[in-house]
């Protein structure tokens, strides 16, 4: 069974502070790792992914990959109230079997 | 970027009824995907939507209670069939371009099984 882990959460953290979430997965065979943010009500938005080990920047988010570990995690600098939400890991299978897998998601509140 | 398009949007269902759902996305994709995310709960896989062949179902799901067709590149249906209230939740088309690095979602079918 191929699993995708993630902090259970909730994370709490104020305005302007930087929120770290964190995801594990058991496949070593997995070839690309996302985030997506969910909104109460809404279907999962994509913000991130990332492919290779290291550090992905875009804007206020960075995505972090240890392969070796097994490991990647998603950085929101100088977090916002827009930024509460469910943040969703989700991992992209290899060899034969594509399929995405998901954890359970990490509940963000970013307190003004 | 695909625009994922799904309806309905929301019903509200009777128990022991069946109700389908429609995917259209916007461009080609290669692969198709459904997901249910019940109240509360991550998404889980259902099946990959193969066109013109059987879907591929993942343990726990089977083709007798969710039928899906996929006649072409750009349109899947899932069916959930003889409804229960344990079947109310989000249903989300997914779908991949070729390269598979992106994988967008739909805006979700909303199902209350009353």
């Amino acid at each position: 069974q191929k699993e995708v882990e993630q902090n259970s959460g909730p994370l709490s953290v104020p305005e302007g502070a930087i929120a770290s979430l964190n995801c594990t997965y058991s496949d070593r065979g997995s070839q690309s790792f996302f985030w997506y943010r969910q909104y109460s009500g809404k279907s999962p938005e994509l913000i991130m992914s990332i492919y290779s080990n290291g550090d992905k920047e875009d804007g206020r988010f960075t995505a972090q990959l240890n392969k070796a570990s097994q490991y990647v995690s998603l950085l929101i600098r100088d977090s916002q109230p827009s930024d509460s939400a469910t943040y969703l890991c989700a991992v992209w299978s290899g060899g034969s079997n594509y399929k995405l897998t998901f954890g359970k998601g990490t509940l963000l509140t970013v307190n003004p | 970027s695909a625009v994922i398009s799904q309806k309905p949007s929301r019903d509200i269902c009777q128990r022991g009824t069946s109700l389908t759902i429609q995917c259209q996305v916007d461009s080609q994709v290669t692969m198709m995907f459904w997901y249910r995310q019940q109240p509360g709960q991550s998404l889980t896989l259902i099946a990959t939507a193969n066109q013109g062949s059987e879907a591929t179902y993942e343990s726990g799901f089977v083709i007798d209670k969710f039928p899906i067709s996929r006649p072409n590149l750009t349109f899947s249906t899932l069916t959930v069939s003889n409804m229960s209230p344990e079947d109310s939740s989000i249903y989300l088309c997914s779908a991949t371009a070729e390269g598979r690095n992106t994988i967008y979602f739909g805006e979700g079918s909303w199902l209350t099984v009353v």
